[in-house]
């Protein structure tokens, strides 16, 4: 069975530009989580979703993130315009019901220049 | 709110030696629930162990066993035998007891853990 996965692995851009973070949640995991990691400190958390719904979404740092999850399946994470302290790794982690645990991917390295 | 401390930023061991890595958390719960998740080079982020708050006995999985005092805020994470491929970044992770719409997972700074051959 596939995990997680994330694309892309590494995205350079620079401050200004638009970046979209995709992650596909492992199949059949209802529960869709977003966390970032910035410079070296904890992981945070941003927003959960299930299915295509937001339910908690207050870890979403301000308006430029864009978080979406049409039709329940994968989910991608737009940040517009990219900011220098958006730099981080970009975890997403998928669960099968409420409460279970929580499936990591590798993240994706965001580096605004 | 909840966080969860990690004071040791590297850590590192012999090959087939024992280690053990540190975790502090501050909450207000009586029921949680808490992690500790190993990450190696570039990839994915996996679950090493889980214990239950409500849990006395300490959780272990093979290699991997916690230290988990309640009172002390205190939930240490023992690998023994280190093996090479035990080198990651070891993240605690804490998880308040299931309310609705709280799912998150405060993590920590993590650790990093290097093994000398």
């Amino acid at each position: 069975e596939a995990g997680v996965t994330q694309f892309p692995s590494h995205s350079v851009i620079e401050k200004g530009q638009t970046v979209t973070l995709r992650c596909d949640p492992i199949s059949g995991h209802d529960n869709l989580y977003w966390y970032r990691r910035v410079m070296g400190k904890e992981i945070k958390f941003l927003l959960h979703f299930v299915k295509e719904s937001k339910q908690d979404e207050s870890g979403m740092p301000n308006n430029r993130f864009l978080a979406e999850r049409t039709g329940g399946t994968y989910s991608t994470l737009k940040v517009q315009p990219a900011e220098l302290e958006d730099s981080g790794v970009y975890f997403c982690a998928s669960s099968q019901a409420r409460g279970n645990i929580q499936y990591f991917g590798a993240g994706t390295r965001l580096s605004v220049l | 709110a909840q966080t969860v401390t990690q004071s040791q930023p590297e850590m590192s061991v012999q090959e087939a030696e024992t280690v053990t890595l540190s975790c502090t958390y501050d909450t207000s719960e009586s029921d949680y629930y808490l992690f500790w998740y190993k990450q190696p080079p570039s990839r994915q982020m996996i679950l090493v162990i889980r214990q239950e708050a409500y849990k006395q006995q300490n959780a272990t999985e093979n290699r991997f066993s916690v230290n988990f005092q309640k009172a002390a805020k205190s939930f240490s994470l023992k690998i023994s035998d280190s093996q090479l491929g035990d080198a990651a970044m070891y993240f605690c992770a804490y998880r308040n007891e299931l309310n609705f719409g709280n799912e998150k997972l405060t993590f920590g700074t993590g650790t990093r853990l290097t093994i000398i051959p």
